[in-house]
C-alpha cells in the first residue's frame, strides 16, 4: 500500500476553512483514499472516502487530483470541537486489506 | 445505539499478569480488528479477523492472542503482560475488508497500564 505523509500539526481558527494535504506519490490504480478523525480519548471516526475528483458531504469535502498523487480534506468553518487528529490513509480495491494509520494531523482550532 | 462496545474501559495490571479485553459489535459485521495506540503515535494493527472462524497477525502481535468467539465477539488476550504493552487498546469492526466503503467503526478504546 503506498506511505502517505501529511503535516504533523495545524492551527487555525474559529470560522476559518482548514484544508490539510496529504501525500502519496506511490498510490495504485486500486487503491482509494480515506480519512479519519480522532477526538482525544476516543477511537477514530470515519470522515471521507474517495477514488478521484472531489467527494463532499456534510461533514467534510475531499479533493483528488487527476494524478492522485496527494488529496486534500477541506473543514468549512471550523469550530473548537473541530480540534482533533486527521488521519489519511490509502486502501485498496482489490482483494482483503487492512488499514494502516501513520501519526496524523493535530489540529488546532483557537477562538 | 449500534456500535462496538469494548470492555474494560481501564485496567491496571502487574507485569506477568494476563487478562483478556472484549470486544462486541452489534451491525452484523464480517470483520474485526484489535489496534494498539501508544503516545504521540498512529494506531498500529495487533490482529485481525477478516471473518467469522479467521484470525490473522498484524504489524504488533508478539504477547498477544485473540478468538473471534462469533460474528459478534473478538477478544484480545494478554497472557504474560509487560511494562512496554502499557497502551490504548481500540477495537474495531467493518462490514468486509473489501472495499470498505463505510470505512471502520472503533469501539472507545480500553486504557491499558501495566506496573
Amino acid at each position: 500500500l503506498a506511505k502517505t505523509t501529511q503535516p504533523i500539526s495545524m492551527d487555525s481558527y474559529e470560522g476559518q476553512e482548514v484544508n490539510i494535504t496529504c501525500s502519496h506519490n506511490n498510490i495504485a490504480t486500486n487503491d482509494y483514499i480515506t480519512w479519519y478523525q480522532q477526538f482525544p480519548s476516543q477511537g477514530p471516526r470515519f470522515i471521507i472516502q474517495g477514488y478521484k475528483t472531489k467527494v463532499t458531504n456534510e461533514v467534510a469535502s475531499l479533493f483528488i487530483p487527476a494524478d492522485r498523487k496527494s488529496s486534500t480534506l477541506s473543514l468549512p468553518r471550523v469550530s473548537l470541537s473541530d480540534t482533533a487528529v486527521y488521519y489519511c490513509l490509502v486502501g485498496t480495491y482489490s482483494g482483503y486489506s487492512t488499514l494502516t494509520f501513520g501519526k496524523g494531523t493535530m489540529l488546532l482550532v483557537s477562538p | 445505539n449500534a456500535g462496538v462496545t469494548q470492555t474494560p474501559k481501564f485496567q491496571v495490571l502487574k507485569t506477568g499478569q494476563s487478562m483478556t479485553l472484549q470486544c462486541a459489535q452489534d451491525m452484523n459485521h464480517n470483520s474485526m480488528y484489535w489496534y494498539r495506540q501508544d503516545p504521540g503515535m498512529g494506531l498500529r494493527l495487533i490482529y485481525y479477523s477478516a471473518s467469522e472462524g479467521t484470525t490473522d497477525k498484524g504489524e504488533v502481535p508478539n504477547g498477544y492472542n485473540v478468538s473471534r468467539l462469533n460474528k459478534r465477539e473478538f477478544s484480545l488476550r494478554l497472557e504474560s503482560a509487560a511494562p512496554s504493552q502499557t497502551s490504548v487498546y481500540f477495537c474495531a469492526s467493518s462490514e468486509s475488508g473489501n472495499l470498505p466503503l463505510d470505512g471502520y467503526t472503533f469501539g472507545s478504546g480500553t486504557r491499558l497500564t501495566v506496573v
